[in-house]
């Protein structure tokens, strides 16, 4: 089973905070990641699609792999209360998700 | 109309009842995903379909029974559904399978089997 496991949280940050997610996986053989947030009530929306170890960054959203060790992480700088949703973490294939992080940005 | 499309939004059946879930998307889009959320557990992939092919069934029972007779519309027939398969139901399209494209997801099916 290929497993992408999330910290569920619930993640409180001040408005204007770094707020981290991180995500592991327990396929080395996964070759990139993908980050969806998902608003309560609503579908998911891709966020960030990282494929090379190291940083990606997208306004105010940076993606982080590390394939040694198995984790991507994804770094919201700024943190505004719009950003108040659950963020969910796929492998490549999409295959599988995390459960995700609720993540509540306090004002 | 834009994007993925889901009807209905919301759905109400018997166990013995027979109903048909609906996806369209208006993207352009060659592949199609039938994915079920569950509170507190991750998304589950279900059905891929490439091309109208049916690419991946991931061991679904067969009281789920999909159709794509275009690139475009997506269906998911349910028929005999227990309780347990209450549940989100989300329709999702790519450009293609694979390739490292995102989803586009549609706003869902919100199941309830009484």
């Amino acid at each position: 089973q290929k497993e992408v496991e999330q910290n569920s949280g619930p993640l409180s940050v001040p408005e204007g905070a770094i707020a981290s997610l991180n995500c592991t996986y327990s396929d080395r053989g996964s070759q990139s990641f993908f980050w969806y947030r998902q608003y309560s009530g609503k579908s998911p929306e891709l966020i960030m699609f990282i494929y090379s170890n190291g940083d990606k960054e997208d306004g105010r959203f940076t993606a982080q792999l590390n394939k040694a060790s198995q984790y991507v992480s994804l770094l919201i700088r700024d943190s505004q209360p719009s950003d108040s949703a659950t963020y969910l973490c796929a492998e490549g294939n999409q295959f599988y998700f995390g459960t995700g992080t609720s993540l509540t940005v306090i004002p | 109309e834009t994007g993925v499309t889901q009807t209905p939004r919301h759905l109400v059946m018997g166990m013995t009842n027979k109903k048909s879930l609906k996806c369209e998307q208006h993207l352009g889009h060659n592949a199609m995903y039938w994915y079920k959320q569950s509170a507190k557990k991750p998304l589950e992939l279900m059905f891929v379909y490439n091309f109208k092919e049916q690419t991946e069934n991931n061991s679904v029972p067969s009281r789920f029974s999909p159709e794509c007779p275009n690139s475009s519309h997506l269906f998911l027939h349910l028929h005999t559904l227990q309780p347990e398969d209450s549940a989100l139901y989300l329709c999702a399209s790519s450009p293609r399978q694979g390739g490292n494209y995102g989803y586009t997801f549609g706003s869902g099916t919100r199941l309830t089997v009484v």
